[in-house]
């Protein structure tokens, strides 16, 4: 799988767009980006995922590249419950194995 | 629909004991992978088992082992325990539809170990 790289942490304004944004300049044809969030003490909760095209879904927007190699998730309007520790993480094939590496993630800190 | 269930939360063990954790996916769910999370390594892959069958190792030693049963439920045990093997353990559940992308991970709250 890919490496992903990520900026350690990032701050937001409560009810701004926060934009975090992930490398995987290694990504192959074949592989997907996830991405993930773990709010304190709390297991890692799945957010979105995708593979060449864009996608939205009621928690986040991702956004990648046309050449795969950067993404950016997309929340639109965070909230302060939004804080969390966020992974992009890169993943092969069609998702069908329950292996994922974690990088550090990025600290998202929403504040009021 | 019930999540995934860890037991116990928390648990204080001393070094060269035992420990066996528990974890009940989501109902359906036939993979289920742990994952430990320490401050100085963050989340790190152990293992997953599909079917009853390990079919995925991290780069753990033989200490930490795993099993799952036919009704999907999975136990990790780590024997002889190191004061480095205090951390997070995590428990995830999928259910993989077949042709599809999903692929998402459920997890657990996690067992909290600590070996002193």
């Amino acid at each position: 799988d890919a490496k992903t790289t990520q900026p350690p942490s990032m701050d937001c304004a409560e009810g701004r767009a926060a934009n975090l944004p992930c490398n995987h300049s290694t990504i192959s044809g074949n592989e997907y980006v996830y991405w993930y969030r773990q709010i304190h003490s709390q297991g890692p909760q799945y957010i979105i995922h995708g593979l060449k095209n864009n996608e939205t879904n009621e928690m986040a927007s991702l956004i990648i590249t046309e050449d795969r190699k950067s993404s950016t998730l997309i929340l639109p309007h965070a909230t302060l419950r939004d804080t969390a520790v966020y992974y992009c993480i890169v993943r092969a094939g069609s998702g069908n194995t329950g292996k994922l590496i974690f990088g550090q993630g990025t600290t998202l800190q929403v504040k009021p | 629909k019930a999540g995934v269930t860890q037991t116990p939360r928390y648990l204080i063990k001393t070094r060269g004991q035992q420990v066996t954790l528990s974890c009940s996916p989501i109902s359906g769910h036939r993979s289920v992978s742990w994952y430990q999370q320490t401050p100085g390594q963050g989340l790190q892959f152990l293992f997953e088992y599909f079917s009853e069958t390990q079919r995925n190792k991290g780069n753990f030693p033989g200490r930490f082992s795993g099993r799952q049963f036919s009704n999907s439920r999975s136990e990790m045990n780590v024997s002889t325990l190191e004061l480095g093997d205090s951390a997070l353990y995590l428990c995830a559940s999928s259910s993989y539809s077949s042709g599809g992308s999903t692929g998402e991970l459920f997890f657990g709250e996690g067992s909290r170990l600590t070996v002193l």
